[in-house]
Parts: C-alpha cells; structure tokens; sequence
C-alpha cells in the first residue's frame, strides 16, 4: 500500500463513547498531521508530530487526545465528544526535516457522526 | 493576520471556460502558497504550488499567478473539463514556523462545476 491510509472512513458513536480514528502513511515522511474539516469552514488544524514529538496543538479540547508512537502511524482517541464535532477528520504527512515547505500528502479522512 | 480569504465560494463555467480563484493573505512572512482540489469522498491533493520569487507557475492546464505587493495569488484553469468539478482551496504557510513540520492556513474553498 502506498500514500496516506485512514481507518475507519465512516463512525458513528454517541456522546459517551470512547473511540479511535488510525491514520497510517507508507511514504517515508517524518511530520504528520491531524485537521477538522467541517461544512462551509476552512480546514482547521489540529495537531502536528514531528519525529514522532508533538509540535503543535491548535487549541483543541482535551476530549480529542493524539498519539504518534512512530513515524508511520497517528491516533486521534476521542472522548466524551459534542455534536459540533461531526466532521470530516483528515490525516496528512510531510518531510520537512531538511527542507521546509514539502508537500503535505493527504488521507481520505474519516467521517464522524455524533449522535 | 493567520487569515486567508478566498472567493467565489461556488463558480460554475462552460466547457472550454477559464475559472479564476483568488486568494488574499495579510501575513507577509508566508513563503509558500500551495492550491490543493479535493473531490467528493477524497481528501485534499496537491494541484501545484508558488513561492514568492516568481510571479507565475504553470503546470499543464494549471497556472498560479502571485502579486507580491497585493498580497493576492490566484488559480487559473486554462480549457476547463468536466472532471475538473471539484472543490479548490488555496493555502498558505511559513518555512520554520514549526521544527520540521509545516503550519498551513488554508481558504474556505471554491467549489467549480464545469458544465458540458
């Protein structure tokens, strides 16, 4: 498999629920990236890894926790989640170790629901 | 000043028809503007990008035009398809904001529909 993988495509879950969205990427790249894509709204980042180390958190609420435990891989857990955050949820990766600016390859995102 | 504003918000054109997208920032510090398309159930990919030595980029049918001074770079389509219908978004992002990582600032996006 190549490029930006993202599990599950669809989620359905209620308010009280605890679940998981895995973003994986087959391309050698050293950043990764979580955004929020809702209706009529620009795309809103989330969260950026670099080397695995968290670099930025965009002022998200506490009930979406990430997780990088390598390169390839990136978890969004998601707790106790509102209806507001029904959305399309994007995964992206980069190289930009050496060179800025590099390309950022994208997943074709899960789509939540909260119920 | 993180903004980037983008318009139309829908455009529809002929067959053949040129569709233009502009986009406008306040940061100057940006130094890469990337377009990106997106179709219904994908995500964004990567159509082309400028950066702000140059005042224009063309690739294939795809050509950014950028205005320094105006702050303001667009997309233009030459001899638009059908399969081009998608949604476009225009971004922009600072080298060295993030350690080894990116912070783009995206547009609200411009859906196209190229009729037949």
């Amino acid at each position: 498999e190549t490029g930006v993988t993202q599990t599950p495509r669809h989620l359905v879950m209620g308010m009280t629920n605890k679940k998981s969205l895995k973003c994986e990427q087959h391309l050698g790249h050293n950043a990764m990236y979580w955004y929020k894509q809702s209706a009529k709204k620009p795309l809103e980042l989330m969260f950026v890894y670099s080397l695995e180390e968290r670099v930025e958190n965009n002022s998200v609420p506490s009930r979406f926790s990430p997780e990088c435990p390598n390169s390839s891989h990136l978890f969004l857990h998601l707790h106790t989640l509102q209806p507001e955050d029904s959305a399309l949820y994007l995964c992206a990766s980069s190289q930009d170790v050496v060179f800025p600016n590099q390309p950022q390859h994208f997943g074709d995102g899960t789509r939540l629901s909260i119920l | 000043q993180q903004q980037v504003k983008q318009s139309p918000q829908s455009l529809i054109v002929q067959k053949g028809g040129i569709p233009i997208i502009n986009c406008a920032y306040e940061n100057t510090a940006f130094d890469y503007f990337p377009w990106y398309q997106q179709f219904p159930g994908k995500g964004p990919a990567l159509l082309i990008a400028i950066r702000p030595d140059v005042s224009e980029k063309k690739e294939g049918r795809f050509t950014i035009s950028f205005n320094k001074s105006a702050k303001q770079f667009s997309l233009h389509i030459m001899d638009s398809q059908p399969g081009d219908s998608a949604t476009y978004f225009c971004a922009a992002s600072r080298g060295g904001e993030i350690q080894g990582a990116q912070k783009l600032v995206f547009g609200q996006g411009t859906r196209l529909t190229i009729n037949p």
